[in-house]
């Protein structure tokens, strides 16, 4: 069954560090999605993209964060530098785009900023 | 502010009872909902959807309710197993837009 891959799994930086999440999307999915997901709280969107443009960059804090994704297939979030609040689950979602909210997730990246 | 709520952090059902997930949102645009189950340390996965033309979708053990008037949804899981522990997260979003807005999730707890 074909899966959204994210690596690494775990990351632990110190703040002002500069770190950089992965994720490769299911194979033809044109959507893809990153979240951050707070402890005790349910996944906020961050940036949306459509092929290699970005659909909707609303919630991205872009003095710090920074997400591309060039060829329209895998993608990179970054985070420069980074903060203590930014400790959180940061999850990758994609989408075949056919059937509206069937996000399909990855297992996420544990970022922990010391 | 919270566009979605799901205002039970957790439950706790005996294996065979039914649950009872429940989930309010204040926003009259939304049309699609979803329900995702989390595992600790994967991501969420889907495991149902409702359109706001219908309002009861079904699949397997699993029912979604949506009450437009209340702005109002459950997922009843009928009957819970201990696999089914996890954490659930309902979901909404709008035609206008892109984004889908999460719950703070509700802990399910089925004891064998």
């Amino acid at each position: 069954e074909a899966e959204v891959a994210q690596s690494p799994r775990y990351k632990i930086t110190e703040k002002s560090q500069a770190v950089a999440f992965w994720c490769d999307p299911i194979s033809g999915h044109a959507t893809l999605y990153w979240y951050r997901q707070i402890l005790g709280q349910g996944p906020e969107l961050l940036v949306q993209f459509q092929d290699e443009s970005v659909v909707d960059d609303s919630q991205l804090p872009k003095d710090r964060f920074s997400a591309e994704r060039l060829k329209g297939v895998d993608s990179t979030l970054k985070i420069q530098p980074a903060e203590l609040g930014d400790s959180a689950m940061y999850l990758c979602a994609s989408s075949s785009g056919l059937h509206r909210g069937t996000q399909y997730f990855g297992p996420g990246t544990r970022l922990t900023v010391l | 502010d919270q566009q979605v709520k799901q205002n039970s952090p957790s439950l706790s059902v005996q294996e065979g009872r039914i649950s009872i997930l429940n989930c309010d949102y204040t926003n009259s645009m939304f049309d699609y909902f979803l329900w995702y189950k989390k595992y600790p340390a994967e991501g969420p996965t889907f495991l149902i959807s409702i359109s706001s033309i219908k309002d009861k979708n079904e699949d397997g053990r699993f029912t979604v309710f949506l009450n437009k008037s209340a702005k109002h949804l459950s997922l009843h899981i009928v009957p819970s197993q201990p696999g089914d522990s996890a954490v659930y997260f309902c979901a909404a979003s709008s035609n206008t837009g892109n984004q889908f807005y999460f719950g703070t999730g509700t802990s399910l707890t089925v004891i064998p």
